[in-house]
């Protein structure tokens, strides 16, 4: 059971360069979330979606987009990327009903934009 | 504006001893308490959950929670070596059918020394 899978784990991008980062998860979770985790600095909420189809923004959205086209895949669009987007990216999922709001995280993205 | 505060650390505590992590959060309506343990360079992850006020054990690991303080610890005793990393306090709105994300603190860094 692979959990939730995020890829690339690394990434560098020049500035206004686009790019992609890819989260699938395989426990057939309703809930996914994409955080961001700048150095020393707790975890940010980006984008979350409550299942296919449905995606809301979080606290930081700005510079992001998202979609949700099935239950697994939960993909985050940089359009025009900036400095200030050098962080780690993480995803998340939980199961509708499930015990207590946990969430699962994936091993995250490290990104650096130069 | 919903806040979690964590003092940042780094946190010594000898090998053996209690260590005790503190949490506070502002959003009075929180139901939902997480402690998450991360390694440096790894992704975040679950170690204790609790919703109701009082104490939750699980081996070395005790969660507090006092919603009147709107405060939550972390207790970990017989402290190893492995243990040391960043220990992130969560908090959520909701307990089970809610969709929003946590709300995470910066971190406290626990240093256990051999």
């Amino acid at each position: 059971n692979a959990g939730v899978t995020q890829t690339p784990k690394f990434r560098i991008l020049k500035i206004g360069q686009s790019m992609t980062l890819q989260c699938t998860q395989d426990m057939n979770h309703n809930y996914m979330y994409w955080y961001r985790q700048d150095p020393g600095m707790g975890l940010k909420l980006i984008y979350y979606s409550v299942g296919a189809g449905i995606t809301d923004k979080g606290e930081v959205p700005n510079g992001y987009n998202v979609s949700r086209s099935t239950t697994e895949d939960f993909p985050l669009r940089l359009e025009l990327a900036a400095p200030s987007q050098t962080s780690v990216y993480f995803c998340a999922s939980r199961g509708q009903g499930e015990s207590k709001n946990i969430q699962y995280f994936g091993a995250g993205t490290r990104l650096s934009v130069l | 504006q919903k806040e979690v505060e964590q003092n940042s650390g780094p946190l010594s505590v000898p090998e053996g001893a209690i260590a005790s992590l503190n949490c506070t959060y502002s959003d009075r309506g929180s139901q939902s308490f997480f402690w998450y343990r991360q390694y440096s360079g790894k992704s975040p992850e679950l170690i204790m959950s609790i919703y109701s006020n009082g104490d939750k054990e699980d081996g070395r690991f005790t969660a507090q929670l006092n919603k009147a303080s709107q405060y939550v610890s972390l207790l970990i005793r017989d402290s190893q070596p492995s243990d040391s990393a960043t220990y992130l306090c969560a908090v959520s709105r909701y307990s089970g059918g809610g969709a929003d994300g946590l709300t995470f603190g910066k971190g406290t860094h626990l240093i256990i020394q051999p």
